[in-house]
């Protein structure tokens, strides 16, 4: 089955720390991006990657990081510079043509303790 | 810039009755639109898409919109709702660039009373 595969889908992370979600797709798309979704915001876009080895500054991108090294794979890394981590995290792919639709990852929920 | 619009942050409907829910965008040429559905806790699943042509399209789960120019509208309908439909609605824009230009709603949560 194809599909995107997001882990873990609890995360619990101390104040000071890194932490790395993962993003994992098997829909041979070229296009990944990571979203923050708050109560009463909808989605916000963190970064996004529209081919491996390049990324793009979406929305929000202040706080996170990410990688593209393989077609597959499109982690984020959200570093000890943001302030405010605690979301519900997801990760969508898409073909690379204009009139087309993301399929999204079901989720991580990041919370700060 | 584009935008969108979801007026309505909380609808509750009775199992059986119709269900329309508003999605208003602003944008300068035709976008492409979405409605998704989530379930708490989940992702988001594709309901329906307009690209072009015609302008009343149908989608997954019985639901179906109509994208009006004239308003500026893409409202997300079903005639008969089902307890399982209750969820959290968005509707989405894309502009030319791709999706990475996507904007979404801020969602219209509906609840469905027996």
């Amino acid at each position: 089955d194809g599909g995107i595969t997001q882990s873990p889908k609890y995360l619990f992370r101390k104040e000071g720390q890194n932490v790395t979600l993962s993003c994992e797709q098997n829909l041979n798309h070229d296009a990944m991006y990571w979203y923050r979704q708050d109560p009463g915001q909808g989605l916000r876009l963190i970064y996004y990657s529209q081919i491996v080895n390049d990324f793009q500054k979406g929305d929000i991108a202040e706080g996170y990081s990410v990688s593209r090294e393989k077609k597959e794979s499109f982690p984020l890394t959200v570093t000890s510079a943001q302030k405010n981590p605690t979301a519900f995290y997801l990760c969508a792919s898409s073909t690379s043509k204009e009139n087309t639709e993301a399929f999204f990852g079901q989720g991580t929920r990041l919370t700060v303790v | 810039a584009q935008s969108v619009t979801q007026p309505d942050i909380h609808i509750t409907v009775s199992e059986g009755a119709s269900l329309e829910l508003r999605c208003n965008y602003s944008y300068g040429a035709t976008p492409y639109l979405f409605w998704y559905v989530q379930s708490p806790g989940q992702g988001l699943q594709l309901l329906l898409k307009y690209f072009s042509g015609d302008t009343l399209v149908q989608g997954i789960k019985g639901f179906e919109a109509e994208f009006k120019r004239s308003q500026s509208s893409f409202n997300l309908r079903k005639p008969s709702v089902h307890w399982s439909d209750a969820a959290e609605y968005f509707c989405a824009v894309v502009g030319i660039g791709g999706y990475q230009k996507v904007t979404f709603g801020i969602g219209t949560k509906l609840q469905v009373i027996p």
